[in-house]
């Protein structure tokens, strides 16, 4: 079974503060992906990376970065939270098929 | 860049009857439409893909429908159960050098109604 796993389900931050989202993946993938779920948006697709210390801006990059150091680890980092970056962050791997995980709920206080 | 389209944003129909969810997209050189189904407190998960030299797949009591010419897609959903109750989202993409991002939906919440 693919496993898809995020470090926090809930997270609670203060504006300003730097947030770290973690991803794992355990299917040797090497696309990995971080989306943004907002009602009535969709998933908008912030960052993609296909392979290792390689990264590629989506739709919606600006206020975050990511980083790949191993295959099957993608992070996404908020440099400076802030309010409108309150939402539902889910990271996927694979190919054709993505393969998500759980999620993470973001506030920003 | 592509864009796509989803509607209804919710629908609620009777266990038993049939759901019908259908998307537009604008780039024509995208080839592959999956369809995920997201419950609540899970990421979304692929049910079922269309490709774009097919105009029909079938699996089980859904379907995906494709033109082409027209530029959209549909999902149908026969005799409808409580567990089919979910968000459902389709998505557009075109592969690129072997990387292939996917374009969203904004989703349709199902609710059957017992």
């Amino acid at each position: 079974d693919v496993k898809v796993t995020q470090s926090s389900r809930y997270l609670v931050k203060r504006t300003g503060e730097k947030v770290f989202l973690e991803c794992v993946q355990d299917m040797d993938h090497e696309n990995m992906f971080w989306y943004r779920q907002d009602p009535g948006l969709g998933l908008r697709l912030i960052y993609f990376s296909y392979d290792v210390k390689m990264k590629e801006k989506g739709d919606i990059p600006e206020g975050y970065s990511v980083s790949r150091e191993k295959k099957e680890r993608f992070s996404l980092i908020l440099e400076s939270a802030s309010t409108n970056q309150t939402s539902m962050y889910l990271c996927a791997s694979g190919g054709e098929t993505q393969y998500f995980g759980p999620g993470t709920r973001l506030l920003v206080l | 860049g592509e864009n796509v389209e989803q509607h209804p944003s919710t629908l609620s129909v009777q266990e038993g009857d049939s759901a019908v969810i259908k998307c537009t997209y604008s780039d024509s050189a995208s080839n592959y439409f999956p369809w995920y189904k997201q419950e609540l407190g899970k990421g979304p998960q692929l049910i079922i893909d269309i490709r774009s030299n097919v105009g029909e797949k079938k699996d089980q009591r859904i379907a995906v429908t494709l033109n082409k010419t027209a530029k959209h897609f549909s999902l149908h959903i026969t005799e409808t159960q409580p567990e089919d109750s979910a968000v459902y989202f389709c998505a557009a993409s075109k592969e690129d050098t072997g990387r292939r991002a996917l374009t969203f939906g904004s989703g349709t919440r199902l609710q059957v109604q017992p």
